[in-house]
């Protein structure tokens, strides 16, 4: 299947500062890209919908301007976490859309772990 | 909205003995079944997928069946192994959405 990778796996970061993560498509190309939360034992919950050259799609309760999220290529998409605080510690995830074929595939990345003292 | 669902939360099966992890979902028009395996802090990982069109599909050690009557799909490993142990969710999407399950936490019992 299509590959997926995300940078960094792991981070921890001061309460107040900003952090990146990468998403990248490694070998197709993604119009569309996805960010998910997920906390422990629980379920993906999505955040927004990345699209390559436009504004991301939030989902409600999701702050735009804490999550910013950029889409500047086919094959990258990046959520920056905007003076993060403890309360923002979790697990990211994104994944992309691989269209080949007759059906479109989501595959997602390793996910980065976010610590925020 | 569309919801997604699991029967059971957990799983607990016994070394090699066969796993049935079950899945309902709720929108009819959902054409396309995906079932993910994710492990402790990884992310998801594709296991397999099935369109509407057909009612069984296999691949290596895993099956996965769709019952559109009833709106229920499983997913069927056999001779589970350690390495199975894992959270397993089922995705629908009959278009541009992908819906996503809660998942079902698999422990295989040595």
């Amino acid at each position: 299947g299509a590959v997926v990778s995300q940078h960094p796996s792991r981070v921890i970061c001061k309460s107040g500062t900003s952090v990146k993560i990468e998403c990248r498509s490694l070998d197709f190309q993604a119009t569309t890209m996805f960010w998910y939360r997920q906390f422990p034992k629980q379920s993906l919950m999505l955040m927004a919908t990345s699209n390559e050259g436009s504004k991301a799609t939030y989902e409600q309760g999701v702050e735009k301007d804490k999550f910013l999220i950029n889409h500047a290529s086919l094959t990258l998409s990046t959520l920056t976490v905007t003076s993060a605080h403890p309360e923002d510690s979790s697990f990211y995830i994104c994944s992309a859309r691989d269209f080949a074929g007759i059906q479109e595939t989501q595959y997602f990345g390793p996910g980065t772990r976010l610590l925020v003292l | 909205g569309e919801s997604v669902g699991l029967h059971l939360p957990t799983l607990s099966v016994q070394e090699g003995d066969n796993s049935i992890i079950n899945c309902a979902y709720s929108n009819s028009a959902s054409d396309y079944f995906i079932w993910y395996k994710q492990e402790s802090g990884k992310g998801p990982q594709f296991i397999i997928d099935i369109r509407s069109n057909m009612d069984k599909r296999q691949g290596q050690r895993v099956t996965v069946l769709l019952n559109k009557t009833v709106k229920h799909l499983s997913l069927q490993i056999a001779a589970t192994q350690p390495g199975d142990s894992a959270v397993y969710f089922c995705a629908e999407t009959g278009g541009n959405q992908f819906y996503f399950g809660t998942g079902t936490s698999l422990t295989v019992i040595p």
